[in-house]
């Protein structure tokens, strides 16, 4: 199975700071990568679908880039809404495998 | 508009069974592959089945982890998907989670405790 690495798993952050993460796949996964938003009590909500590539209706905050092994996800103005946790997705080859999380907190 | 609604879950003994169910609507459920996805307490994701459409022959995929003691399922007339959980061990206890294909749309979740 592909591991996903996520780092860092947790980052204390302030409102307007930009937020960088980064999710490292064992192989090449090309673009196949998605973002996930989870709020605590929630479900799993997607933002960013094949690496770079906006969900319907996300803030243009969120961005995501890469490809290959390497992958981003940033957000450009932390807004207090925003805290939760991040988990990256590889879908290239089964099991579809996701990374451990990033969890995002308040300074 | 989209909505994934789980629900059978509860508390049950290790090697009992369990059988968790999904109602799809807001789109062509007989179109769309399903999976389960899963959340122990205070940990990430874990892909656990996914079952794909007719045309597909229905062909169903399993985590290592629930391989020979899962079955997932789909009733296309009910736009129902199952997860049918046989021999449970306490490392099953998660929240598990209904979602289509992308992964775009996720229920609200299911919690799926076992415990002596």
């Amino acid at each position: 199975d592909i591991v996903m690495t996520q780092s860092p798993t947790s980052m204390s952050i302030s409102v307007g700071d930009r937020v960088t993460m980064n999710c490292k796949a064992s192989q090449n996964v090309g673009s196949n990568v998605d973002w996930y938003q989870q709020k605590t009590g929630q479900s799993p909500k997607l933002l960013i679908y094949k690496a770079s590539n906006r969900y319907t209706g996300v803030p243009d905050r969120f961005t995501g880039s890469g490809s290959g092994t390497d992958f981003t996800f940033t957000i450009s103005n932390m807004q207090a809404e925003d805290l939760a946790v991040y988990y990256c997705m590889q879908s290239n080859s089964y099991p579809p495998t996701f990374g451990g999380g990033t969890k995002l907190e308040l300074k | 508009a989209v909505q994934l609604v789980e629900s059978g879950g509860g508390l049950v003994q290790p090697k009992e069974s369990l059988k968790i169910s999904c109602a799809a609507s807001g789109f062509t459920f007989s179109n769309a592959a399903m999976y389960w996805v899963r959340q122990a307490p205070g940990k990430g994701l874990e892909w656990v089945a996914r079952i794909r459409t007719k045309p597909n022959n229905y062909a169903t995929y399993y985590a290592d982890s629930v391989k020979g003691r899962f079955t997932i399922s789909r009733d296309d007339s009910k736009s129902m998907v199952y997860l049918q959980m046989d021999n449970l061990k306490t490392e099953d206890t998660a929240m598990y989670y209904c979602t289509r294909r992308d992964f775009d749309y996720w229920g609200q979740g299911v919690m799926v405790t076992v415990s002596s």
